[in-house]
C-alpha cells in the first residue's frame, strides 16, 4: 500500500486561507470517505483535527475544515493563526481493515 | 481525560526483539479498538496494526506482517506490540492511538523511540 501524495510545504500569512491536497487512489480515498486529518508540532504527537472528510471532533476550530473530490481530500486553514504551524497528515482507510497515511505536509505561517 | 502511555522502547541490535507496552486509562478499554503507529525520523506516520475492542481480530501492514504481533489485556487496560526480527528501518517512533466510535485515531500517546543498531 503507498502512501499518499501531499504537497511537502505550503505557505501562507496570518489571516490567509490554505489548502492542503491529499490524492491517493480508487482503493483508498475515492473508495471510502474515510478520511481524516491530523496535526503534529515537533516533538508532539498526532493530534486529529478533521474524520469522515469534513467532521470536526468536538473542540476543534471551524477553521479547520475538509472536503473530497474523486481520490483527492483537501484540507482548508482558513485565517490562517501562528499556532497553525506544524505538520499535517492525511490518512484513509485502504480497506481490509488497513489504514494508510500521506507523507505530510509543512505548513508555514509567513 | 483518556490517557495512553507507551513504554519499553530502547535501543535493539538487528535480529533482536523488543515488547512494547501502551498503558490506557480514562475510558473504557475494553470497549475500544486499538492500534500502534510509527514515525521514523524525520518521516511520515505509518500505520503498523491494529486490534479489536475483545481481542480476537488483528491487522497488520505488509510492512511489519510476519514480524510483529499486537496484543491486549483488557484487564490491565494495556496494549503490547511484540516486535521481532528488528532491522535498521523499523528505527521509530512508536505511537498506540486510540480508535473513536466514529473518529479513527483519536487519541495517541507521546511516543516511545525505538533505534534498531549494532
Amino acid at each position: 500500500q503507498s502512501a499518499l501524495t501531499q504537497p511537502a510545504s505550503v505557505s501562507g500569512s496570518p489571516g490567509q486561507s490554505i489548502t492542503i491536497s491529499c490524492t491517493g487512489t480508487s482503493s483508498d480515498v475515492g473508495n471510502y470517505n474515510a478520511v481524516s486529518w491530523y496535526q503534529q508540532h515537533p516533538g508532539k504527537a498526532p493530534k486529529l483535527m478533521i474524520y469522515e472528510v469534513s467532521e470536526r471532533p468536538s473542540g476543534i476550530s471551524n477553521r479547520f475544515s475538509g472536503s473530497k473530490s474523486g481520490t483527492t481530500a483537501s484540507l482548508t486553514i482558513s485565517g490562517l493563526q501562528a499556532e497553525d504551524e506544524a505538520d499535517y497528515y492525511c490518512c484513509s482507510y485502504a480497506g481490509s481493515r488497513r489504514w494508510v497515511f500521506g507523507g505530510g505536509t509543512k505548513v508555514t505561517v509567513l | 481525560e483518556v490517557k495512553l502511555v507507551e513504554s519499553g522502547g530502547g535501543l535493539a541490535q538487528p535480529g533482536g526483539s523488543l515488547r512494547l507496552s501502551c498503558a490506557a486509562s480514562g475510558f473504557t478499554f475494553s470497549l475500544y479498538e486499538m492500534n500502534w503507529v510509527r514515525q521514523a525520523p524525520g518521516k511520515g506516520l505509518e500505520w503498523l496494526a491494529d486490534i479489536r475492542s475483545s481481542g480476537d481480530t488483528k491487522n497488520y501492514a505488509d510492512s511489519v506482517k510476519g514480524r510483529f504481533t499486537i496484543s491486549r489485556d483488557n484487564a490491565k487496560n494495556l496494549v503490547f506490540l511484540q516486535m521481532n526480527s528488528l532491522r535498521g528501518e523499523d528505527t521509530a517512533v512508536y505511537y498506540c492511538a486510540r480508535n473513536g466510535e466514529s473518529e479513527p485515531f483519536d487519541h495517541w500517546g507521546q511516543g516511545t523511540l525505538v533505534t534498531v543498531s549494532s
